[in-house]
């Protein structure tokens, strides 16, 4: 079966310094894989997505960026956290090809800015 | 723009009192509406997909049914357990999920 992981849990960063999130997925080949944030009080916004390595397409402009370096590993960065950018991020991986494929999601990394 | 607006935003019922979720929509052309359930720190968990309109699905004590211009998630006689955010989601384009804000349900024993 497919899992997918994402860590760390929690993070506590001062503004300014750097953001590396990692999600990895197990049980599957090349997957679909993107980053959301959930604010607080809002729905999920979709950041990026991948459909393979090296390929991201970019949702909303903003402080953040997104790498694949591997077919399973998607990557979640910031060369400087702004306080905007605390909130929920969760990874998520759906199938590739044919036919309307849900998306599954991991359990999310609680970013707090200071 | 594609919208999705669920309500009521909060619901609490008693053990065993039935009721349904709304989930309403605007978007051009349906090509698949998604509903999952997130507990508190925790990511979405897959439930349904509904293809098109007419269309009811079921698990437990969950069924969900699609007309043209919303969904609902019908829960019939819940327990505690089933105390959640439930989220609808209907897809755009070929790779985006646009969310609507949830309904936070409690079940009280």
């Amino acid at each position: 079966s497919q899992t997918i992981h994402q860590w760390p849990a929690t993070l506590v960063q001062p503004v300014g310094s750097p953001l590396s999130l990692e999600c990895t997925v197990e049980g599957t080949s090349n997957p679909n894989l993107y980053w959301y944030r959930q604010a607080a009080g809002r729905g999920l916004q979709l950041l990026f997505y991948s459909v393979g390595i090296g390929q991201i397409s970019s949702e909303v402009p903003q402080n953040l960026s997104a790498s694949r370096p591997q077919d399973r590993q998607f990557i979640l960065s910031s060369k400087k956290l702004l306080l905007s950018d605390s909130g929920f991020y969760l990874c998520a991986w759906s199938v590739q090809g044919i036919g309307i494929q849900p998306q599954h999601f991991g359990d999310g990394t609680r970013l707090s800015i200071l | 723009e594609d919208q999705v607006t669920q309500s009521p935003e909060a619901l609490r019922l008693q053990e065993g009192e039935s009721s349904s979720l709304n989930c309403s929509y605007t978007v051009s052309g349906l090509r698949g509406l998604f509903w999952y359930r997130q507990d508190p720190g925790k990511g979405p968990e897959f439930l349904f997909t509904l293809y098109s309109a007419g269309e009811e699905k079921e698990k437990e004590r969950l069924k969900a049914t699609l007309t043209k211009k919303e969904s609902f998630l019908h829960i019939t006689a819940p327990k505690p357990e089933d105390s959640a955010t439930y989220l609808c989601a209907v897809r755009q384009g070929a790779q985006k999920l646009v969310f609507g804000q949830g309904t936070r349900l409690t079940i009280n024993p």
